[in-house]
């Protein structure tokens, strides 16, 4: 069976960092693309950050760009984003997902991990 | 202010067939191809449609999706109440280098 588990959310003053991982098993981790999403609460989806299988390719929303840093560990199956320099907006549930293709859509969801950034 | 637009809700009753529109630009929804997601709440959201009209495994034949120009539409024909959720589009956008996310439609089975 297919399963994403985010970990490492909580609560960071604002200009601290957290680390955040996804760890997934029941494919081939390595075969494909995976991405970070966020959601604030009671608000709609923001896509966060995208990477290639060897991590070629990583793109990253504007609105985090020069703070988070998507990675990833093929030999332990696992997806990070560094988060950097948090701020209260960051505040959200982030989810990681299996890119289907390129772009093709985002087919496998972890239950998200929430972070709190507030003094 | 989001890129993608939808309509904050709409409704219907069991049976009935409904759409939800996604509104975006030359560079998301008009040059590639558009996905849809479900949230049911307190979950998280899954894949309803991707490449604009195709159904992942297991998704009901009652979602269908469509585009023409820089709009698309999902709809669900055959209302049923487990179908009470928000669903979001979602597009890459060639200029942003971003994916980017409609609002949300709340769904609401009457």
């Amino acid at each position: 069976q297919v399963h994403l588990v985010e970990s490492g959310g909580g609560l960071v003053k604002p200009g601290g960092s957290l680390r955040l991982s996804c760890e997934v098993s029941g494919f081939i981790f390595s075969d494909w693309y995976m991405t970070w999403i966020r959601q604030t609460p009671g608000k709609g989806l923001e896509w966060v950050s995208y990477i290639t299988s060897r991590s070629e390719i990583i793109y990253y929303a504007e609105s985090v760009k020069g703070r988070f840093t998507i990675s990833r560990d093929n030999a332990k199956n696992s997806l990070y984003l560094q988060m950097n320099s948090l701020r209260a907006e960051d505040t959200a549930v982030y989810y990681c997902a299996r890119v289907m293709g390129v772009l093709d859509g985002f087919d496998i969801w972890g239950q998200g991990t929430a972070v709190t950034v507030s003094s | 202010q989001s890129i993608l637009t939808q309509p904050p809700s709409v409704s219907g009753t069991p049976g009935q067939r409904v759409t939800i529109s996604c509104s975006g630009g030359r560079s998301n929804v008009g040059s590639g191809t558009v996905n849809w997601y479900q949230q049911l709440p307190g979950t998280a959201p899954k894949l309803l449609l991707y490449s604009t009209n195709q159904r992942p495994s297991g998704v009901p034949d009652r979602f269908s999706g469509s585009k023409s120009g820089t709009s698309a539409s999902l709809a669900i024909s055959g209302l049923q109440s487990e179908d009470e959720a928000d669903y979001h589009c979602a597009a890459w956008d060639d200029s942003l280098n971003a994916y980017v996310f409609g609002p949300g439609t709340k769904v609401t089975v009457l």
